[in-house]
This record gives C-alpha cells, sequence and structure tokens, in this order.
C-alpha cells in the first residue's frame, strides 16, 4: 500500500545530543511537510518542501533543518535538542500545494523525548 | 490574527449522536477540513467542504457557513472507536493550512 513511514517511531536523546527524524513515501507526492505538535495542541508547521523548493516557517527555530535528497525520502534535524523540543513529529504528504481537496496523508509520527 | 476555536473536549454516549463546532476568522477561504486523531496516532482525513451546505459520509457528516465562519463535524450511531481528537482546519488565502488545536470526544458505554 501507498503510504508515509517515518522512522524512528520513538526517540529518546539528551539535551544538546543532536537528532535526525526520516520520513519517506511512496505516495510520489511532490509536497512534503515536517509537523510539530505538543499534547493537546495544534500541528505546527515547521516546513514544507514544493518538489526541491524549500519553505521554511518564519517562526521556525535554527535549531531545526530539514533535507529532501529526493522526491522519495525527507529529513527533519534537530542541531542541539532542548526541553522544549520534546514533541510527536508528523511528516505529511501531499500532491500539490493546496488547490481542490487536497487532503495531507500523514505518516504516524515520531515521538521525541529529550532527558 | 488567524485563529480556529473549538471545544477542549466533549463526552458523549456509545450509540448517540454528537455535534463538534469549529467556528473560524482566518485571512481569506479555501477550504475547510476535519481531521480524526486517535491518542499518540497521526491525523487521518475525514471530511473535506469548500461551499456551505451539509457534506454525509456514512456515520459523519460536515456543515460549513462561510458566512458566518462556522463549521460542525457530527458523529452519528457513536462506536467506542470514535473515541479521539478532531481536528478543524482552514485553508486560508495563501493556501496555508490553518489548525485548531483539536477536540477530545470521549465516548462512554
Amino acid at each position: 500500500d501507498a503510504m508515509v513511514i517515518q522512522n524512528p517511531r520513538y526517540q529518546v536523546t539528551q539535551f544538546g545530543k543532536p537528532v535526525t527524524l526520516s520520513c519517506s513515501q511512496t505516495l510520489n507526492h511532490n509536497v512534503m511537510y515536517w509537523y510539530q505538535q505538543k499534547s493537546s495542541q495544534a500541528p505546527k508547521l515547521l516546513f514544507h518542501y514544493y518538489d526541491k523548493d524549500f519553505n521554511n516557517e518564519a517562526d521556525t527555530p535554527d535549531n531545526f533543518q530539514s533535507r529532501r535528497p529526493n522526491t522519495s525520502f525527507c529529513f527533519l534535524d534537530i542541531r542541539s535538542p532542548g526541553l522544549g523540543d520534546a514533541a510527536m513529529y508528523l511528516c505529511a504528504t501531499s500532491r500539490d500545494g493546496g488547490t481542490g481537496a487536497n487532503v495531507l496523508t500523514f505518516g504516524a509520527g515520531s515521538r521525541l523525548t529529550v532527558l | 490574527g488567524q485563529n480556529i476555536d473549538q471545544p477542549t473536549e466533549m463526552t458523549a454516549t456509545e450509540g448517540a449522536i454528537v455535534q463538534i463546532n469549529c467556528t473560524y476568522q482566518t485571512s481569506g477561504f479555501n477550504g475547510l477540513f476535519w481531521y480524526q486523531q486517535h491518542a499518540g496516532e497521526a491525523p487521518t482525513f475525514l471530511s473535506y467542504n469548500v461551499l456551505d451546505g451539509l457534506e454525509e459520509k456514512g456515520r459523519f457528516s460536515s456543515f460549513l457557513s462561510r458566512s458566518k465562519g462556522y463549521s460542525y463535524l457530527l458523529l452519528k450511531e457513536l462506536q467506542m472507536k470514535d473515541s479521539a481528537s478532531y481536528l478543524c482546519a482552514v485553508r486560508d488565502s495563501n493556501y496555508q493550512l490553518i489548525w485548531g488545536a483539536g477536540t477530545k470526544l470521549i465516548i462512554k458505554p
């Protein structure tokens, strides 16, 4: 089945120790998104790629970086995780940027714990 | 600023009907989405409204009034598996998705 796969599902790291989360998709969607979601809060968009074009949200901290080496893969790098970065990180894809009933397909998420 | 308002939590009984409301103030409007999110899992798409009126899909229906900046999700014949958070999201004039914080729905036997 076509899907969005995130690894790892659970990541525990120490304060300041870099972390990389990965996302792969078999849907051949050209847009990929990274969201941060904390408990009982709305998902917060960190950045998205439209094909290879990278779009950074204005309030995304510099501590967060992303790479998309090809259509299928996208990575989220957290260079120096702080306690406030503990959250669920959701990868999502869509066929295009937003016209029509353009539905986001989400991966299962990566839950980050910072000790 | 842009804002989506939903009740934080609702409780309903198995077999009953529940209506989850969503009001929005956004810069323009290009569609409203409802997603279901079970605890610890990713959101999954439920419905999309871009024109006023009711969209029915099985036990779930979604209503939109653009003039009132208002939508609701109606769940009928509630089942225990419907216990989840329900997220309302609006696409603004820049085609950015603005998300609500979600409504946690608790179903009791």
